[in-house]
């Protein structure tokens, strides 16, 4: 099965630019989705395909693909933006199922 | 307004099979589109996608998970049930299942979870 790629770690300071990403090759065919999860909670959606961020998330976060990178983009950290995010992308080995990358933890300084 | 929740035993011995249920909610199963996942998560660690079933009984598994996992639809019910064989510890998590978006058909895919219920503890222990 694809496997997808994430750096364990990222920290940003309050108010400054980050960019979490995403790396595959199932990415070559297909988007990827991203989710925040904050402790003990569900995961939430926040952006997912070519440019779609769901309705109550904050326009500081966006999206980008090309080849086989996906990243996420957070404009102006909050502190309240301190989770793990996960990327998900279609398998593209043929069992057309899903596949999560292995997360990055956020950390707001 | 579209909800899920998950129920089942929370505690199972190994070897057992574990059965869990979503209740879905806002929306029908068997309208056309819809797709329902189950995702775990181990204590402390990653997401990890389970199985997929649609309006149409397409089901899609775990490639890993294949052989243990059986994913079904009761739509009269409008549940979503999930049985995993020869549970071992390895298998304790928190289950979701989460409600799939449908892409536009002809463009690129993308599986973007936006629904999720809140998470069932499971926990295999003798």
């Amino acid at each position: 099965s694809s496997e997808l790629t994430q750096d364990p770690a990222v920290s940003v300071a309050l108010g400054q630019t980050v960019r979490i990403t995403c790396r595959g090759d199932s990415l070559r065919g297909s988007y990827a989705s991203w989710f925040q999860q904050k402790p003990g909670r569900a995961p939430l959606l926040v952006f997912y395909g070519k440019d779609n961020r769901p309705s109550g998330i904050p326009d500081r976060f966006s999206g980008s693909n090309s080849g086989n990178t996906a990243s996420l983009t957070i404009t102006g950290a909050q502190a309240e933006d301190e989770a793990d995010y996960y990327c998900n992308s279609r398998d593209d080995s043929g069992n057309h199922g899903v596949v999560f990358g292995g997360g990055t933890k956020l950390t707001v300084l | 307004q579209i909800t899920l929740k998950e129920s089942g035993l929370t505690l199972v011995k190994p070897t057992q099979t574990l059965t869990l249920t979503c209740a879905f909610s806002g929306s029908s199963l068997s309208t056309s589109g819809v797709g329902v996942a189950w995702i775990r998560q181990p204590p402390g660690k990653a997401l990890e996608w389970l199985a997929l079933i649609f309006w149409d009984d397409d089901k899609r598994y775990s490639p890993s998970l294949k052989n243990r996992l059986t994913i079904s639809k009761d739509t009269s019910k409008n549940q979503v049930v999930l049985r995993m064989t020869n549970m071992d510890p390895v298998d304790t998590a928190t289950y979701y299942c989460a409600h799939r978006l449908q892409y536009p058909s002809g463009t690129t895919p993308y599986d973007a979870f936006d629904i999720w219920g809140q998470g069932i503890m499971v926990t295999v222990s003798s």
